[in-house]
């Protein structure tokens, strides 16, 4: 079975760094193209970074040089580094999976809640 | 970028009615449109992929047409577990990047 599991998330001030992890089960991390995608709360869904099967790594313009993309092949884990943490930078944080090449989003994590205040 | 719009951005229906909601993107996307349900405190669910595929396990009441820059999202017979906020989502590779609709939500009349 298919699982992804998010933690890290927390209350960080402005400024701030974070960092999150998602744990992968039922399937290889490294074998398919991994995203991040957040909510603001009560807003909509915005993608933030995707890292490719072959170690690529895209970001929205809004996190480039803030925030960084990477996994761990022996943990099957997927990771997001954020640093420079906004007020605006508040929100669910989900992982989700996307089989390489499709643009589709076929399994997701239940979400953390990352809070950017003072 | 592409820009995808969504409406109506909220419904009101009876149980059994048919519901649409349209998605049209900033330019041709193909059939590169995905649409997902996401109900209060969870995380989104794959619906419908490549515009107009049925995820495996998701009731055939459930649809999805359309190519280019106009999609349309259908519920053929609302249940109360329809209840929901549903987004439209498209796929750009060069460089990769993935856009959201702006959601439109679904409620019980």
């Amino acid at each position: 079975e298919v699982q992804l599991v998010e933690s890290g998330g927390g209350l960080v001030q402005p400024g701030g760094s974070l960092r999150l992890s998602c744990a992968a089960s039922g399937f290889t991390v490294s074998s398919n193209y991994m995203s991040w995608v957040r909510q603001a709360p009560g807003k909509g869904l915005e993608w933030v970074s995707v890292i490719y099967s072959g170690g690529s790594t895209y970001y929205a313009d809004s996190v480039k040089g803030r925030f960084t993309i990477s996994r761990d092949n022996s943990k099957n884990t997927l990771y997001l580094q954020m640093n420079s943490l906004r007020a605006e930078d508040t929100a669910v944080y989900y992982c989700a999976r996307d089989p390489p090449g499709t643009g589709v989003f076929d399994y997701w994590g239940q979400g953390t809640l990352v809070t950017v205040s003072s | 970028d592409i820009q995808m719009t969504q409406s109506p951005s909220s419904l009101s229906a009876s149980v059994g009615d048919r519901v649409t909601i349209t998605c049209q993107a900033s330019q041709d996307i193909s059939n590169y449109l995905n649409w997902y349900q996401q109900k209060p405190g969870k995380a989104p669910k794959l619906l419908i992929y490549d515009a107009s595929n049925l995820e495996t396990g998701v009731p055939s009441r459930f649809s999805g047409s359309g190519s280019g820059t106009d999609f349309t999202f259908t519920i053929s017979s609302l249940q109360p577990e329809d209840i929901a906020t549903y987004y439209c989502q498209q796929y750009d590779n060069l460089p990769p990047l993935f856009t959201f609709g702006p959601g439109t939500k679904v409620d019980i009349k």
